[in-house]
Order: structure tokens, then C-alpha cells, then sequence
């Protein structure tokens, strides 16, 4: 079953922070974020694992709830750049590789 | 290292005609997968392949076939396309379970 993403859009202006989160109604092993400029293909940004620690890349960190199947993507000092389409991704097994289910996406515009 | 490539950028069939999308990669990946992206609905797994002469079905894999004779090549065949598989098709690879490398995707139009 397809994750849920909130929200479906966020408008910044560059230096303001935002959260996405993602939610599944599954039991999960790992949650995967992934961010897509328009027309191009998806990047990936992390991977959290159950019993994992939170994440950070730069400015981008990410946390998961197992209690709550949830995941939260932290975005601070929004930069331009940061603009795309996010996903989330989740699997449920720990199989060596990932057959992913991804949300519908959270579209992030920052603007100047 | 070209990372993963698809072939073609582009394409329109008509209803009931048939094609063959080939991704390629050049990292050694063990794991290969396809995806379809429709506005709106995110990434969908169509099919995988966990290896060399292996493939599994995924979330939305009727009307699609696969093969992976070749490591480092993944088919995607649709033999009577319908206007339902109008989309964007992304392969990807990866080495484990964390980073999916993506190709820049085949944009598919079916009249």
C-alpha cells in the first residue's frame, strides 16, 4: 500500500524551513527519500533503517518512528536549489535490495 | 562511467503496437528495476531483477514483460500497448538496498 505524503505542496522562501513527512499503514524496515527536479530523474537523498539513528546531509536531515511507521524529512535554510518534487519510499523487508513503494510526492518551491 | 542509461528518450505507438525499452548500466549492479511514473501518482514498481537471468514481478506489472539476459542490461517489453501506459519510465539500479541510481527516463505516448 502506497505510503501518504503531507503535505501535497510547500511553498519557502529561500532561509525558511520545512518538514515533510511520510506515513504507512505497513510495518517497515527502511524508509528511502528520494528529490526530483522537473524533467529530470529522482536523486536519492538517504535511507533510514528500523533501529537506525536519525539522518542528516547538510542541511536535509531525516528521522523515523517505528512505533508510528512514520518518517519526517527536515529541510532548514531553505536554498533555491532545494526546489523539486520529494518522495518517500518504503519497504517492508529486509531482502539485501529494495523493491520500493513510493508516495505520491511532496512538491517544495523556494522562492527567492 | 556513464551510470545508467535508457534508450529511447522518446517514443509514440499506436494501440496494439509492441516495443522493447533497454536500460543500460556500466556499475556492475546486481539489482535492476523498472518504473512508471504517472502525474500525480509517484514512482511504481513494474518489475525487478535481483540478477543475471532473474526477474519478479512488482506493484503494477500486467501488460509489461522483462528480461535480463545480460548483467548489466534490463528490457522492458510492452507487447500490444493500450493508452493506459501513456507515462514516464525510469530504470534504476543499485548495488544493496539503499541508493537507486535512476537513467533519465523514456517518455511513452500511446494513441
Amino acid at each position: 500500500q502506497q505510503p501518504v505524503q503531507s503535505p501535497q505542496a510547500v511553498i519557502l522562501r529561500e532561509g525558511e524551513d520545512a518538514v515533510i513527512n511520510c506515513s504507512s499503514s505497513k510495518a517497515l524496515y527502511s524508509v528511502h527519500w528520494y528529490r526530483q527536479k522537473h524533467g529530470e530523474a529522482p536523486v536519492f537523498l538517504m535511507i533510514l533503517l528500523k533501529g537506525g539513528e536519525q539522518k542528516g546531509h547538510d542541511k536535509i536531515s531525516a528521522s523515523f518512528n517505528e512505533k508510528k511507521q512514520q518518517s519526517s524529512l527536515y529541510l532548514t535554510a531553505s536554498q533555491l536549489s532545494y526546489s523539486g518534487t520529494y518522495f518517500c519510499g518504503t519497504d517492508p523487508s529486509n531482502s539485501g535490495y529494495s523493491t520500493l513503494t513510493f508516495g505520491k510526492g511532496t512538491m517544495l518551491l523556494v522562492s527567492p | 562511467n556513464a551510470g545508467v542509461t535508457q534508450t529511447p528518450k522518446f517514443r509514440v505507438l499506436k494501440t496494439g503496437q509492441s516495443m522493447t525499452l533497454l536500460c543500460a548500466q556500466d556499475m556492475n549492479h546486481e539489482y535492476m528495476y523498472w518504473y512508471r511514473q504517472d502525474p500525480g501518482m509517484g514512482l511504481r514498481l513494474i518489475h525487478y531483477s535481483v540478477g543475471e537471468g532473474t526477474t519478479a514481478k512488482g506493484e503494477v506489472p500486467d501488460g509489461y514483460n522483462v528480461s535480463r539476459l545480460k548483467k548489466q542490461n534490463f528490457l522492458l517489453g510492452l507487447e500490444s500497448a493500450a493508452p493506459s501506459q501513456t507515462s514516464v519510465y525510469f530504470c534504476a539500479s543499485s548495488y544493496s538496498l539503499f541508493t537507486q541510481y535512476f537513467g533519465p527516463g523514456t517518455r511513452l505516448t500511446v494513441l
